[in-house]
C-alpha cells in the first residue's frame, strides 16, 4: 500500500534562505514521485518528478528534489526562498500496483519573511 | 501536457440543491479524475472516470452523492447532489499525462471549482 507523510504542516522561512520540505513515502514497488505547488487561488503546478533516471531531479522555479530509497524520501530544497514562493506544497506518490493510484501527501504550506 | 478547464470556477449554492461541474480536456484522455479538496486539507481523490463504463469511486464515496458522467474523451461532469454546508470544497478535475513515460503517471489538473454550500 502507498503512503506519503509530510513531516511539516507550515515552514517559515526568510526570503534568500534555503528551504527544506520534508516528505516520506511508502510504496510496494518503484514509485512515482512529485512536488505539486498551489498558490492562493489558483491551480496546481508541477514543480517537480521523480522519474527513475537520476536520483537528483531539478524542477521549476530553481526547486530541487532528492531521491533517496534508503530513507524512503523525497525532500523539496531550494537554495534561496523568494516572496513568490509563498504557497502549499503538496509530495505526491503514485504507482501501478492494484490499477493507477495516486496518493496526496497532506501539505506544507511555505510562507516566506520579508 | 494537457489543458483543463473547469465550469463553473466557483458557486455559492443553497442546502439541498445540486451542482453539475463540467471539465473539458484540450485532448483525448482515457482516464479523467476527480478531487475533493476540503478548506486546508490534502487532495482527496472521489472517484475515476472512463469512458465507457461507470466511474469507479473511492472508500467514502458513493454514486448517489457524485454522479459522474463521461460522455467521451474529452469531457467529463461531476454533480455534488443534495449538497450540505459539509460538501463545501474546491472539486478539481485531472488527467494522466497518457504520451508520458511508462510508469510516470504524471497528472494534469484543472483550476478547480469552489463550491460554498450555505
Amino acid at each position: 500500500a502507498q503512503s506519503v507523510t509530510q513531516l511539516d504542516s507550515h515552514v517559515s522561512v526568510s526570503e534568500g534562505t534555503p528551504v527544506l520540505l520534508r516528505c516520506n513515502y511508502s510504496s510496494s514497488y518503484s514509485p512515482s514521485l512529485f512536488w505539486y505547488v498551489q498558490h492562493p487561488n489558483k491551480g496546481l503546478q508541477l514543480l517537480l518528478k521523480y522519474t527513475s533516471a537520476a536520483t537528483l531531479v531539478k524542477g521549476i522555479n530553481g526547486f530541487e528534489a532528492e531521491f533517496k530509497k534508503s530513507e524512503t524520501s523525497f525532500h523539496l530544497t531550494k537554495p534561496s526562498a523568494h516572496m513568490s514562493d509563498a504557497a502549499e506544497y503538496f509530495c505526491v506518490v503514485s504507482d501501478n500496483t492494484g490499477g493507477f493510484k495516486t496518493i496526496f501527501g497532506a501539505g506544507t504550506r511555505l510562507f516566506v519573511k520579508a | 501536457s494537457a489543458v483543463i478547464s473547469q465550469k463553473p470556477s466557483r458557486d455559492i449554492c443553497q442546502r439541498g440543491t445540486s451542482l453539475t461541474i463540467q471539465c473539458q480536456v484540450d485532448s483525448q484522455v482515457t482516464m479523467m479524475f476527480w478531487y475533493r479538496q476540503q478548506p486546508g486539507q490534502s487532495l482527496t481523490l472521489i472517484a475515476t472516470a472512463n469512458q465507457g463504463s461507470e466511474a469507479t469511486y473511492e472508500s467514502g464515496f458513493v454514486i448517489d452523492k457524485f454522479p459522474i458522467s463521461r460522455p467521451n474523451l474529452t469531457f467529463s461532469t461531476l454533480t455534488v447532489s443534495n449538497m450540505s454546508p459539509e460538501d463545501s470544497s474546491i472539486y478539481l478535475c485531472s488527467v494522466e499525462d497518457e504520451l508520458g513515460l511508462a510508469g510516470l503517471n504524471e497528472q494534469f489538473f484543472g483550476p478547480g471549482t469552489r463550491l460554498t454550500v450555505l
